[in-house]
């Protein structure tokens, strides 16, 4: 089955404690976003990636990183996670080689930075 | 950048009825905007799209129509039922390699039994 798998469904941390959110999918996506959503603002991207090796910034990237080593993979990071970053998060891919926008999502993680 | 914007944010209707979700958006060199549904605890989920080279497109009980002039476009739902009551998103982009496609504020659809 097609899908985009994210890791923890959810999590709840302390301030400062660094912490990874994995997002795998198998759909041979080249396309790899990353979004947060939080009430009254939408889905907000944070970083997202073209290819391999390619990682870029998208509309609200402070306290965030990202690697894509491997295709499949797309893990976000906090290294130290403030409360403000307590949201609902995202990840997403598509095959944008085939100039087909649609984007397929994960599941979620609720994140609760205390 | 592009803007794309939702309102109300909130629209309740009893079942059986039609609801229409309108957005705007700013860039008119946008040529391509999708619709995408969310229910409760799941992710967003593609449900329909338009190019801008046609004015309408329908499957099923929904269908969108796009306004270039005016720039906005609409999705409508017929026939509602109490599945059709989630959170629903437009977003608009230029397509292309470097394409980043921005999302509305979203709106609850909320169908009364």
């Amino acid at each position: 089955e097609a899908q985009v798998t994210q890791n923890p469904r959810y999590l709840i941390t302390v301030t400062g404690k660094k912490l990874t959110v994995t997002c795998s999918q198998n759909m041979n996506h080249e396309y790899m976003s990353w979004y947060r959503q939080d009430p009254g603002l939408g889905l907000r991207q944070i970083y997202y990636s073209m290819n391999v090796e390619v990682t870029d910034k998208g509309d609200v990237p402070e306290g965030y990183k990202v690697s894509r080593k491997e295709k499949r993979n797309f893990p976000l990071i906090l290294e130290s996670p403030s409360p403000n970053q307590t949201s609902l998060y995202f990840c997403a891919s598509s095959d944008r080689g085939q100039l087909n926008e649609k984007l397929f999502f994960g599941s979620g993680t609720q994140l609760s930075v205390l | 950048g592009e803007n794309v914007e939702q309102h109300p944010s909130t629209l309740s209707v009893q079942e059986g009825d039609s609801a229409v979700i309108k957005c705007t958006y700013s860039d008119s060199a946008s040529n391509y905007f999708p619709w995408y549904k969310q229910e409760l605890g799941k992710g967003p989920q593609l449900i329909i799209d338009i190019r801008s080279n046609v004015g309408e497109k329908k499957d099923q009980r929904i269908a969108v129509t796009l306004n270039k002039t005016a720039k906005h476009f609409s999705l409508h739902i017929t026939e509602t039922q109490p599945e059709d009551s989630a959170v629903y998103f437009c977003a608009a982009t230029k397509t292309g390699a470097n394409s980043k496609l921005t999302f509305g504020k979203g709106i609850t659809l909320s169908v009364r039994p």
